[in-house]
């Protein structure tokens, strides 16, 4: 079945440094990708997605590209806030199945 | 607008009671999502409504669970004669359309079993 990889973490970074947490996908077909981020005590929410190969999601700053040659969608922003502290959730839809969500990647920005 | 509302927040039951979980979705959405997320792990999806239609429900939602979702609006999901291992957050989400792209997630109900 459908399944996605996410980097574990904790990851801890000192503000304004460059992010990158890594997700990989396996489906049948061809899925939509998305990051969604819970902040803490916040339900999750989507923070951006790409619906098909090359597209470019962007939110925020954050951004990511689906790259269906290596089947990964990783999540990069240039400069990390105190404010970006929160859980990283990779997630995937083929079709019109419901999400399948990565373990979730919990990151940490110091000041 | 006011989000995807869950009540309880926290649950503490002993093994072998029964428990009900409401959800309330942003009212214009058609679809409505339970998922289920333990420590450590992403949320695991449990069943989904289109409207007041049980559309889809995982190999994860045993006998014991049941949801409802009567006349398309809030829905309630049961839990039978709880057990340690359905300990979890569970989580409500909602979308509008036809098509997964973009859920709205309740902040989730804290279920543990004594």
């Amino acid at each position: 079945g459908d399944s996605v990889t996410q980097m574990e973490g904790p990851v801890t970074l000192s503000e304004e440094a460059f992010l990158t947490i890594n997700c990989t996908y396996t489906a049948t077909g061809y899925p939509s990708l998305f990051w969604y981020v819970q902040y803490p005590g916040e339900g999750l929410q989507l923070l951006l997605k790409a619906t098909k190969a090359d597209d470019k999601g962007s939110n925020k700053g954050f951004e990511a590209t689906y790259r269906k040659e290596t089947t990964s969608f990783h999540l990069e922003k240039g400069s990390v806030q105190v404010s970006d502290s929160a859980v990283y959730f990779c997630a995937l839809s083929s079709g019109n199945t419901p999400l399948v969500f990565g373990k979730g990647t919990r990151l940490s920005v110091i000041a | 607008d006011t989000g995807v509302s869950q009540n309880p927040r926290h649950k503490i039951t002993k093994r072998g009671q029964n428990v009900t979980f409401r959800c309330d979705p942003i009212s214009e959405h058609n679809r409505l999502y339970w998922y289920r997320q333990t420590l450590g792990q992403g949320p695991e999806f449990l069943t989904y409504f289109q409207n007041e239609a049980q559309l889809e429900k995982s190999r994860l939602l045993s006998d014991r669970f049941s949801a409802e979702r009567p006349k398309g609006s809030f829905s309630t999901l049961e839990i039978q004669r709880t057990e340690q291992g359905d300990s979890a957050m569970y989580l409500c989400a909602s979308s509008l359309g036809q098509t997964n792209e973009k859920l709205f997630f309740g902040s989730g109900t804290q279920l543990s079993v004594l």
